[in-house]
């Protein structure tokens, strides 16, 4: 057990639907990472939070936000689903945010888009 | 190219030496890390090396820097039945932003 908490485990939706992941991150984590598994694009970095602020942005839809609240715990909102959304969330923290720091990954959400 | 590069599978016999091999795109990248994800969990930080060094060991795992080819590797010593799970690659960019090998999974035959 890495610490970091996600929910829901399992999630099944409809296309164009909207859908919020939560994550709870290690005690004493400030920074927060999110990350996409699919079969066809593998494990995509998407966004990381430190302190309540977004700090580095990767390959993250304009229709996906997420934002880290000041209990740190984080949220990540995907909107006008779509099949191809399907795939597993990670998300992960760390002490700080510098490179190098040890993430710790949580269980992840599955994502079915019908 | 774009793309951090591993081979997909790799099979090997309880008690020998796997060695997982990765190309990574940016020269610059100062951190690569290895992860490893068994069945339905979540990726756990096995170990990185920092882009000054050639080589890093603990324990079982020596990881190898070849910075001239952009060439990672992860060696497991004396490989368990347990150690079988897929192993990523990951090169950390300046922007933070992370990029990922598609994973190889090692399969361990007892």
């Amino acid at each position: 057990d890495s610490g970091v908490t996600q929910t829901p485990k399992h999630l099944i939706t409809a296309t164009g639907q909207r859908v919020t992941l939560r994550c709870s991150p290690r005690s004493g984590d400030l920074s927060v990472y999110w990350y996409q598994q699919s079969l066809d694009q593998g494990l995509q970095f998407l966004i990381q939070y430190y302190n309540g602020e977004e700090r580095a942005k990767g390959n993250i839809l304009e229709r996906f936000s997420a934002q880290q609240f000041p209990d740190l715990h984080s949220e990540l909102n995907l909107s006008s689903l779509e099949l191809g959304d399907s795939a597993l969330y990670f998300c992960a923290s760390s002490v700080i945010a510098g490179r190098g720091d040890t993430q710790y990954f949580g269980p992840g959400t599955r994502l079915t888009v019908l | 190219g774009e793309d951090v590069e591993q081979s997909l599978f790799l099979s090997v016999r309880e008690g020998d030496s796997s060695v997982i091999n990765c190309t990574y795109t940016d020269s610059s990248s100062t951190y690569l890390y290895w992860y490893k994800q068994e069945p339905g969990a979540g990726l756990q930080l096995l170990t990185y090396i920092f882009s000054n060094m050639d080589m890093k060991q603990d324990q079982r795992l020596t990881v190898l820097l070849n910075k001239k080819d952009k060439h990672l590797s992860l060696r497991i010593a004396d490989t368990q039945t347990g150690d079988s799970a897929i192993y990523f690659c990951a090169e950390s960019l300046n922007n933070n932003d992370m990029r990922f090998g598609a994973g190889t999974r090692l399969t361990v035959k007892p």
